[in-house]
């Protein structure tokens, strides 16, 4: 069975500093990862995706992440917050022929 | 461009009531997914439908039922609400159920039972 892990439950970072969000993952089979924003009472936005290929993929709004075969992990990285980035933030994997699966999500708070 | 339709946006029900939750997917979108997301907590997957047959089951309780219809739009019905199923219900749809390009998922609907 596959699972997502997000070590940290709650990133608190001030307005232009740089921040990173944890993801961890364990599959037996090869896996699709996907990293989804949620704004306070809203939907889920994909953030960006990796499939295969480069193992740094880069997304919307100055979002990246790097994709670790070895540490299995997908961590997410901005080089600057802003105040708009305070949401929750949720690691997502896919299996073929299977649905997504999250992780438990970690809230960004940008502090001014 | 469009996107995954979900109906209604807010819904406030009672104890016991039956609820009924739409979704339309993303034309040409033959699959879809639906989830349950609590207060505080991650999207938890509840069915799925691709070509209209269900094709995989979640942490449904039985009380829920949920179908996919010719058009491929999907409802998902819920009878005997507890107080419990307060929570924001997500759709999603793909093309074809090996679609590893992520879901595009509808904007949710918050059901209240009070």
């Amino acid at each position: 069975a596959q699972s997502v892990t997000q070590l940290d439950s709650q990133v608190p970072v001030f307005e232009e500093a740089p921040v990173e969000l944890r993801c961890n993952y364990s599959s037996s089979v090869s896996v699709y990862l996907f990293w989804y924003v949620q704004y306070p009472n809203q939907g889920l936005q994909l953030l960006l995706k990796y499939l295969s290929g480069s193992t740094l993929v880069k997304g919307i709004n100055g979002f990246e992440a790097e994709f670790n075969k070895s540490q299995t992990s997908f961590h997410l990285r901005k080089p600057s917050v802003h105040i708009s980035d305070t949401a929750e933030y949720f690691c997502a994997l896919k299996t073929s022929y299977d649905k997504v699966i999250f992780g438990p999500g970690t809230s960004l708070s940008v502090i001014p | 461009a469009a996107g995954v339709i979900q109906s209604p946006r807010h819904l406030i029900k009672e104890k016991r009531e039956t609820a009924t939750l739409k979704c339309y997917p993303i034309p040409r979108h033959d699959t879809v997914y639906w989830y349950q997301q609590g207060p505080g907590q991650d999207p938890q997957f509840l069915i799925s439908f691709y070509e209209k047959m269900q094709s995989d089951k979640g942490s449904i309780p039985d009380r829920f039922s949920a179908q996919q219809f010719s058009d491929y739009h999907s409802e998902l019905n819920m009878s005997s609400l507890e107080l419990g199923d307060s929570a924001l219900y997500f759709c999603a749809s793909s093309l074809g159920n090996r679609d590893s390009y992520g879901y595009t998922f509808g904007s949710g609907t918050r059901l209240t039972v009070v």
